[in-house]
């Protein structure tokens, strides 16, 4: 059973374009949803987070909006940057304490010059 | 600070043979938790130590086992490697302070098995 759904899997952006990618989730016990960034041959990177109390959550050029009742969330770069082209995987985890992140499958982005 | 440290970097082992990886967290961080990355599952939770007790385990054999010491540096061992053990093992860390939830990655562990 796939808790957090991801789409697309690949996504083409033009520079300076907007990229955005989506996720879904099962299990209303999740109550925070962060974004990682991996480039090839490196570790996932904390990009951005959000908990369920706000709808929005903006940082730099990355923006997360967060709908509860749907049980959506998503992930939107602004002026796409071929140096933004990497792999972006959402994840939810539960419960104070509780610090299992569960993964969607991946987006690769790839912004072209 | 630096950050999360794991060694080795890449790893070629044989099927049936054992292999033990290392993770350094961020000084201060006494959560660690483990993580595997294969093309075709993705990244799954294997399992968290802190405070040198396992909190939470994934859905993997018991083939994989792990431990944490004292200075919060953690290990993880496979035993009996399989084929399909051929991953990137990823080691996180967080403070787990209440209400603390942010993990950072290391740059993991390449592991092929042939």
């Amino acid at each position: 059973q796939q808790q957090v759904k991801q789409s697309p899997q690949s996504l083409i952006v033009q520079k300076g374009g907007i990229s955005i990618i989506n996720c879904a989730y099962e299990n209303t016990a999740f109550d925070y949803f962060p974004w990682y960034q991996q480039f090839p041959g490196k570790g996932p990177a904390l990009l951005i987070a959000i908990r369920p109390d706000v709808s929005e959550k903006k940082e730099g050029r990355f923006t997360i909006s967060f709908n509860k009742s749907a049980k959506q969330f998503s992930l939107h770069i602004m002026d796409s940057q071929p140096g933004d082209s990497a792999t972006y995987f959402c994840a939810a985890s539960r419960g104070s304490g509780y610090s299992t992140l569960t993964f969607g499958k991946g987006t690769m982005l790839l912004v072209s010059p | 600070k630096a950050g999360v440290t794991q060694t080795p970097r890449y790893l070629i082992k044989t099927r049936g043979q054992q292999v033990t990886l290392s993770c350094s967290p961020i000084s201060g961080h006494r959560s660690v938790s483990w993580y595997q990355q294969t093309p075709g599952q993705g990244l799954q939770f294997l399992f968290e130590y802190f405070s040198e007790t396992q909190r939470n385990k994934g859905n993997f054999p018991g083939r994989f086992s792990g431990r944490q010491f004292s200075n919060s540096r953690s290990e993880m061992n496979v035993s009996t490697l399989e084929l399909g053990d051929s991953a990137l093992y990823l080691c996180a860390s967080s403070s787990r302070g209440a209400g603390v939830y942010e993990q950072y990655f290391g740059p993991g562990t390449r592991l092929t098995v042939t």
